[in-house]
């Protein structure tokens, strides 16, 4: 069975602050995708990045990067200098062989100014 | 405009009132996808469907039912709503072709059962 465990329910840092938010995934397939999505305070939810498993090179885009280790199964999602607008909910997922995608049970993050 | 539209935005009804909720997407994807998100619960999967003849069933079905008219078009229908139908329900797409199923979501629809 698969599953997507995000266990940090809520963080809370202060602007200009490096946040991680972790993502922590299981299944028994060589062939997964892993995502992360960011649900504002709007509600809609936004695509941010997609990973295979078979790339585990890590990824930065601008603030945001992305550490993927399949040795620990984690896909762990780091925001640099955080601000106020990365306020949001966000979403790690993990799809297996293109059926079902998985979410996990969501971190709010509050970024006070 | 919008790739992923869902009709309607809000909507507040009775218990045991039916209640359709509706989702059109303009991007040309096979895969059109129903959710809902509950507070601390994420998003759970209600049905999905890979084509205008394949739908199934997802983790949480019982209480829904769905039509999928066209490619472009997958509707979600509460038979007879319940209070704890009470959630916020998103639509969702996807495109096999490049064999990496990223969704793209809708704006979703706030539904609250009296």
């Amino acid at each position: 069975a698969q599953k997507v465990t995000q266990a940090q329910t809520e963080i809370s840092v202060v602007e200009k602050e490096d946040v991680t938010l972790d993502c922590v995934y299981e299944t028994r397939d060589t062939t997964y995708y892993l995502f992360w999505y960011k649900q504002p305070p709007s509600g809609e939810l936004v695509f941010l990045i997609r990973r295979n498993s078979f790339d585990e090179q890590n990824e930065i885009s601008g603030r945001y990067s992305w550490n993927f280790q399949k040795s620990t199964s984690s896909f762990n999602f780091t925001i640099t200098a955080s601000q106020v607008v990365d306020s949001a909910v966000y979403f790690c997922a993990l799809n297996v062989g293109g059926f079902k995608t998985i979410f996990g049970a969501g971190t709010r993050l509050f970024v006070k100014a | 405009d919008a790739d992923v539209t869902q009709t309607p935005r809000n909507r507040i009804t009775k218990t045991g009132k039916r209640i359709m909720l509706e989702c059109s997407q303009t991007k040309g994807h096979d895969r059109m996808y129903w959710y809902r998100q509950d507070p601390g619960l994420g998003l759970r999967l209600i049905y999905y469907s890979f084509d205008v003849k394949d739908i199934n069933k997802g983790e949480i079905s019982d209480g829904y039912s769905v039509s999928r008219q066209a490619q472009a078009k997958f509707s979600l229908s509460l038979e007879s709503a319940i209070p704890n139908q009470t959630a916020l329900y998103f639509c969702a797409t996807s495109d096999w072709t490049a064999y990496t199923d990223t969704q793209y979501f809708g704006p979703g629809t706030r539904l609250t059962v009296l």
